[in-house]
Parts: C-alpha cells; structure tokens; sequence
C-alpha cells in the first residue's frame, strides 16, 4: 500500500495567518482527499483532489478557506487561511490504495492562539 | 447523502468480557471499512467490508456486514488494555466519488 509524508506534524499558529500543508505520496495516485479532525469528533472530508483539474469540496468548505494544490500525481497541499481558533484540529490527507484500501497520512494538529 | 452512525459513542470495557460495536448506514454502500485511532494518531487500518455477510477476524477482533440491515459490527472478545482507543467505521459508496463518510466513533476504554 501507499506511504504518504505528511508535514509539517504539528503547528501553532497566529489567528489572521495561513498554515500549508504538505502531502506526499510514494506512488501515483489518481485521488487524494482533506480531512478535519476537530477535537473529540470524527473526521469530515473537507474535500477531494485530482491532478489537473480544480479540487471539489463538500458543503461548508469553501476554496477561499482551504486552497488546495494538486499538481502532479503524488504530492498535495492544503492551505488553511485566514485562521481562527475555532480552525484549531487535525487535519489528515487520504489516498485510496489498491485492496480497496486506503491510506492516511500522519495529520498536522494546528492550533491556532 | 450517505449518513454513517455507529454506538455507542463511548464504551468502558472489563478485561475479559466480550463487547459489541455497531455501525448503521443510510445507503446502499460498496465498502465497509473499520479504523483504529489511538490519541494523537493517525488512522489505522483494521478491516475492509466488501460484500453481504463478510467476516474477518484479527486477534480479538471480528468484523462483520450485513448489506440487507446496512449494519456492520465489530466485536470485541476477551478485551485486554491494548484494545483501548476510538474505533471509527467508514463507508464507500463508489458512485458518489468514492470517497469515505466516517461514523461519529467509538472510544473504547478498558479497565483492568
């Protein structure tokens, strides 16, 4: 199965900035989805990105917020912007790996002061 | 909209006595996939789910789906401190992009 590098493991970060994370994958994979782990809850698909085209995000996430770059097969960024406490949580990359499995990265818990 | 529910939400355990999650589903779903968790972690894999009356089973821990019900459980036996953690279940429906609709989680916590 996949092995994905995700970075940075965890941040602290001032409200107002952006925080980018980095998702790299050892293989080529076709999708690689966003996750949030508030704390203490389950995880929501922030939203799914293919290389080449625009990522599709779920209801209550929006571009502005959570950029995302997908631009080759293995490797993704999210940027979190324009933070606030409330976006304090961890965040976890995904790929869907052959065995209909599928991989997750590390995360990267931000908290944001 | 595939909607997953599992329960119980929290579940203290005795080590020793066999215990029971459940994982309800909304809609017709392709795969059923059940996740461990320990605090500060990342998500690891336990069992994928991919057809009526599956059962997998892994040390003390059993698996299994009824696409009928849209009920997966998983199972517990003998609990020991090991097993403590939050336990997720996820399911796929490929059609709608394949991507995983999480339950809200069971933390498990085992007492000697």
């Amino acid at each position: 199965s996949a092995v994905i590098s995700q970075k940075p493991s965890r941040d602290i970060c001032q409200r107002g900035t952006s925080l980018t994370i980095q998702c790299q994958v050892d293989s080529q994979v076709t999708m690689m989805f966003w996750y949030r782990q508030q704390p203490g809850q389950s995880l929501t698909l922030i939203a799914t990105a293919n290389q080449g085209s625009e990522a599709t995000y779920e209801s209550g996430f929006v571009i502005d917020k959570f950029p995302i770059s997908r631009p080759n097969l293995t490797f993704s960024t999210l940027t979190v912007s324009n933070m606030s406490p409330e976006d304090s949580s961890i965040y976890l990359c995904s790929v869907a790996t052959g065995q209909e499995g599928y991989t997750f990265g590390s995360g990267t818990r931000l908290t944001v002061v | 909209e595939l909607k997953v529910e599992q329960n119980p939400l929290f579940l203290s355990m005795q080590e020793g006595k066999n215990y029971t999650i459940y994982c309800n589903y909304s809609t017709t779903s392709d795969r059923l996939y059940w996740y461990r968790q320990d605090p500060g972690k990342s998500l690891e894999s336990l069992f994928v789910l991919l057809s009526n009356g599956a059962v997998k089973q892994e040390g003390r821990l059993m698996a299994s789906l009824d696409t009928k019900a849209r009920l997966s459980t998983l199972h517990i036996t003998a609990a020991v401190h090991d097993l403590s953690a939050t336990y997720f279940c996820a399911a796929v429906v490929k059609a709608a992009g394949n991507k995983l609709t999480f339950g809200g989680g069971t933390r498990v916590l085992v007492k000697p």
